[in-house]
């Protein structure tokens, strides 16, 4: 079974640009979640999203927007570029069922640098 | 509010030594907790989680870990460290009872000496 896969592996932008993320969970998988990972400030929570549906968000402005097809794969998209939005930026999907769910697979990464 | 604390930012040990790596919690309930591995450029690896039951834990690679309800504490241990081994190591524990919004640790980077 393939794992989670993202797209771009690394992007380099520029202060004011936007920028989308695509992620493509593992098959079977309904749950998307992404993370930010800086030096600074570790591993956040930025949103999940199941079902077409966001889940939960974590507290990031609101620059920072998600979206999921039916077909699970999900985009995250980062409005208006700034310096501090360099990070590493994980993908990471879960089964989910009416009883229960699983755990947590992470793809390898986005590597977004804004200059 | 949940946290999560790895109070070592970074340990080296030699190759075919012990290891333990500190994870404490702040939840109010019993949490879920993760143990996931980073190696460099790579994305995030499960090595082992602890929902209930036994508080000792067994996971891949050789990496146990045991919970701790009285000392808030859910910490990773292997008993001979490969060179393989090197990576940075995170805790997490699950918020809001969501298996895909976890709250994560800092971190904590192991070297290994040949």
């Amino acid at each position: 079974k393939a794992g989670v896969t993202q797209t771009p592996r690394y992007l380099i932008k520029t202060r004011g640009q936007q920028v989308t993320l695509s992620c493509s969970p593992i098959s079977g998988h309904r749950s998307v979640s992404w993370y930010q990972q800086t030096p600074g400030q570790g591993l956040q929570f930025l949103f999940e999203y199941f079902s077409e549906t966001q889940r939960n968000k974590g507290n990031f402005p609101g620059r920072f927007s998600g979206r999921q097809f039916s077909n699970s794969r999900s985009e995250m998209n980062v409005s208006t570029l700034e310096l501090g939005d360099s990070a590493l930026y994980l993908c990471a999907s879960r089964w989910v069922s009416g009883r229960s769910d699983g755990e947590q697979f992470f793809g390898p990464g986005t590597r977004l640098t804004v200059l | 509010a949940q946290s999560v604390t790895q109070p070592d930012i970074h340990i080296t040990v030699s190759e075919g030594a012990s290891l333990e790596l500190r994870c404490n919690y702040s939840y109010g309930a019993t949490p879920y907790l993760f143990w996931y591995v980073q190696s460099p450029g790579q994305g995030l690896q499960l090595l082992l989680k602890y929902f209930s039951g036994d508080t000792l834990v067994q996971g891949i690679k050789g990496f146990e870990a045991e919970f701790k309800r009285s000392q808030s504490s859910f910490n990773l241990r292997k008993p001979s460290v490969h060179w393989s081994d090197a990576a940075e190591y995170f805790c997490a524990v699950v918020r809001g009872g969501s298996q895909g919004n976890l709250i994560f640790g800092k971190g904590t980077k192991l070297s290994v000496k040949p």
